[in-house]
């Protein structure tokens, strides 16, 4: 069946570095790709999406390309800042439409 | 104020007693779902329901019932809950599907006794 694997975290970085979260997937199909953040205490939030390959989406610095001949979606930011400190999902929706599929989560801990 | 609503947030229950989790979104939206989030499983989705008496079965439904009797409103049913469905509980909706912007709720910490 279709999953998803992300980097084991806990990552941490120092304020103003560069990030990276690796995530690949395995689906049939073209399934569409998502990155979720989860702040402490709080539910979880859409960060960014692609719907096809080559696809790039972004929001608030972060970004992440759909490469499907890597199966890949990582996840990107040039220069992280203390309040990016959170947990970051990486999902899949496949062919059935209603279907979510999460990795299992990457801690990241931005220091000053 | 538009969100998802969930009661109770937090529950401490026993073994085979039946329980309900509510959850309320005041979007108008027609997909909800429901997941659960373990430490180290990250969230695993339960049930879904793409619109008014339509659901479906998501990765983990064993053990739990739903039903979508009006769009605001998709309730999780725990008929005789056991020790391993302690977990923190996620409502979610999003207009259409997940290709539009899922919202969460806050979140039900659910402990089975």
């Amino acid at each position: 069946g279709d999953s998803v694997t992300q980097m084991e975290g806990p990552v941490t970085l120092s304020e103003e570095a560069f990030l990276t979260i690796n995530c690949t997937y395995t689906a049939t199909g073209y399934p569409s790709l998502f990155w979720y953040v989860q702040y402490p205490g709080e539910g979880l939030q859409l960060l960014l999406k692609a719907t096809k390959a080559d696809d790039k989406g972004s929001n608030k610095g972060f970004e992440a390309t759909y490469r499907k001949e890597t199966t890949s979606f990582h996840l990107e930011k040039g220069s992280v800042q203390v309040s990016d400190s959170a947990v970051y999902f990486c999902a899949l929706m496949g062919n059935q439409g209603g279907k979510l599929i999460f990795g299992q989560g990457t801690e990241l801990s931005v220091k000053p | 104020e538009a969100q998802v609503t969930q009661n109770p947030r937090y529950l401490i229950t026993v073994t085979g007693k039946k329980l309900t989790v509510t959850c309320s979104q005041n979007m108008n939206h027609e997909y909800m779902s429901w997941y659960r989030q373990d430490p180290g499983l990250g969230l695993r989705q339960i049930y879904y329901s793409m619109n008014v008496e339509v659901t479906d079965k998501g990765d983990v439904p064993e053990g739990y019932k739903v039903s979508r009797k009006e769009k605001r409103n998709f309730p999780l049913i725990l008929e005789s809950p056991s020790p391993n469905q302690t977990s923190l509980y996620f409502c979610a909706s999003s207009l259409r599907d997940l290709t539009d912007t899922q919202y969460f709720g806050p979140g039900t910490r659910l402990t089975v006794l």
